[in-house]
């Protein structure tokens, strides 16, 4: 069945810190796959996308995630974290096809200590 | 125009009641998409429309009803909710499989 698994259901790091949140999918065809943001009572904000091409793809807010085929993995990460990180980070895949349906992982919870 | 507009953003609605969930879009996106989130979970797939039909129902209980009058406007039905179906109803649109943009939410409470 096509899935997608977040290993981490709570992480907390220290505000400057490096971060790597961690992401596999299942399916023996390589997927799109997404990272997304969510703060408390928003809606979904897009951080990067991968679909082809470079395996290390740069986005928004200094993220960057790193596409290992080898590994079924797209762990997400940034250098530095800032406490306006702090937020709820969710992986997605979409497997193609006629409905292009995006399936969520169940999310990481990333608090950021000072 | 590069959003997808939901209207309202937060309904409260009795267990009796009829309302209504708007979403727009103005990108010509082929594919929109209902999903459900409960607090402190992922997006659930509700409904997926595609060139106006629906495609994908993924076994939604009948008192929600998704409509699509036309490729820029998607409803959402609501009859007879439960309290259990208080959430945040999320659309979403598509072009293709990587193109998807999401609207910011309508907070749902049922009393």
């Amino acid at each position: 069945a096509q899935s997608v698994t977040q290993p981490d259901i709570h992480i907390t790091v220290s505000e400057g810190a490096s971060l790597e949140l961690r992401c596999n999918y299942s399916y023996g065809a390589t997927p799109y796959l997404f990272w997304y943001v969510q703060s408390p009572g928003q809606g979904l904000q897009l951080l990067l996308k991968y679909f082809s091409g470079d395996t290390l793809v740069q986005g928004i807010k200094g993220f960057e995630a790193e596409f290992k085929r080898s590994q079924s993995s797209f762990n997400l990460r940034k250098p530095s974290v800032h406490w306006s990180d702090a937020a709820e980070y969710f992986c997605a895949v979409n497997y193609g096809g006629a409905t292009n349906k995006l399936i969520f992982g169940t999310g990481t919870l990333l608090a950021v200590q000072p | 125009d590069t959003e997808v507009t939901q209207t309202p953003k937060h309904l409260v609605m009795g267990m009796t009641n009829k309302k209504s969930l708007k979403c727009e879009q103005h990108m010509g996106h082929r594919a929109m998409y209902w999903y459900k989130q409960k607090a402190k979970k992922p997006p659930e797939l509700m409904f997926v429309y595609s060139y106006e039909k629906l495609s994908i129902n993924e076994s939604v209980p009948s008192r929600f009803s998704p409509e699509c009058p036309n490729s820029s406007l998607l409803n959402l039905h609501l009859h007879a909710l439960q309290p259990e179906d208080s959430a945040l109803y999320l659309c979403a649109s598509s072009q293709d499989a990587v193109g998807y943009t999401f609207g910011s939410g309508t907070r749902l409470t049922v009393v």
